[in-house]
């Protein structure tokens, strides 16, 4: 059975600080996927991940794969207030969607 | 990437009553994905849907609960049957994409 596990669940930090969220999956998987969402909202897709050793930049979120180890990284560098939100990693096994438990992440200013 | 239309956005039911949800996607799909999301919680999948063809429900999901309806690749429906408190929750459907996964905006359940 695919687990994805996610950590840490919850996470308060100071704006300005960096801080990585790890999604460790239990067996092989051609995509992995970070998503976030922001409270009563729907999930928006932030990276699709599909090689070893991918990596993707967007703004101050980078997220990285490696199949080896089967862990996922996404990593906020100088977090501001705008990146609070509950982030999600999601690992594709066959079309369906396995989903981490999520990171609640609030970053104070 | 694909838009997804959700109605309702929310909604507030009688326990025993049934409510459907709609998803209209703005292109044609092969497969549609109905979600649940209980409060605070991850998500769930709840069954797969694909044109012409029953839905495929996951282990804890019945036809009878959730009835999916997919009548052509752009649309579907869930049916929330017989309601109870404990089926408030966010329900989202979702398609493939080559980007990644769509959600619709999700509709939020209460039932009281």
């Amino acid at each position: 059975e695919l687990k994805v596990e996610q950590n840490p669940l919850f996470l308060s930090m100071q704006e300005g600080k960096n801080y990585t969220i790890y999604c460790n999956y239990s067996t092989t998987s051609d995509r992995l996927y970070w998503y976030r969402q922001d409270p009563g909202k729907s999930l928006e897709s932030l990276f699709v991940l599909l090689s070893n050793g991918a990596v993707k930049q967007e703004g101050r979120l980078m997220a990285s794969l490696d199949t080896k180890a089967r862990l996922s990284t996404l990593h906020i560098t100088a977090a501001v207030h705008d990146l609070s939100a509950t982030y999600f990693c999601a690992v594709d096994s066959n079309y369906q969607l396995i989903w981490g438990a999520g990171t609640k992440l609030i970053i104070k200013p | 990437s694909a838009v997804i239309s959700q109605k309702p956005s929310r909604d507030i039911c009688q326990r025993g009553t049934s409510l459907t949800i709609q998803c209209q996607v703005d292109s044609q799909v092969t497969m549609m994905f109905w979600y649940r999301q209980q409060p605070g919680q991850s998500l769930t999948l709840i069954a797969t849907a694909n044109q012409g063809s029953e839905a495929t429900y996951e282990s804890g999901f019945v036809i009878d609960k959730f009835p999916i309806s997919r009548p052509n690749l752009t649309f579907s429906t869930l049916t929330v049957s017989n309601m109870s408190p404990e089926d408030s929750s966010i329900y989202l459907c979702s398609v493939d994409q080559p980007g990644g996964y769509t959600f619709g905006s999700g509709t939020r359940l209460t039932v009281v």
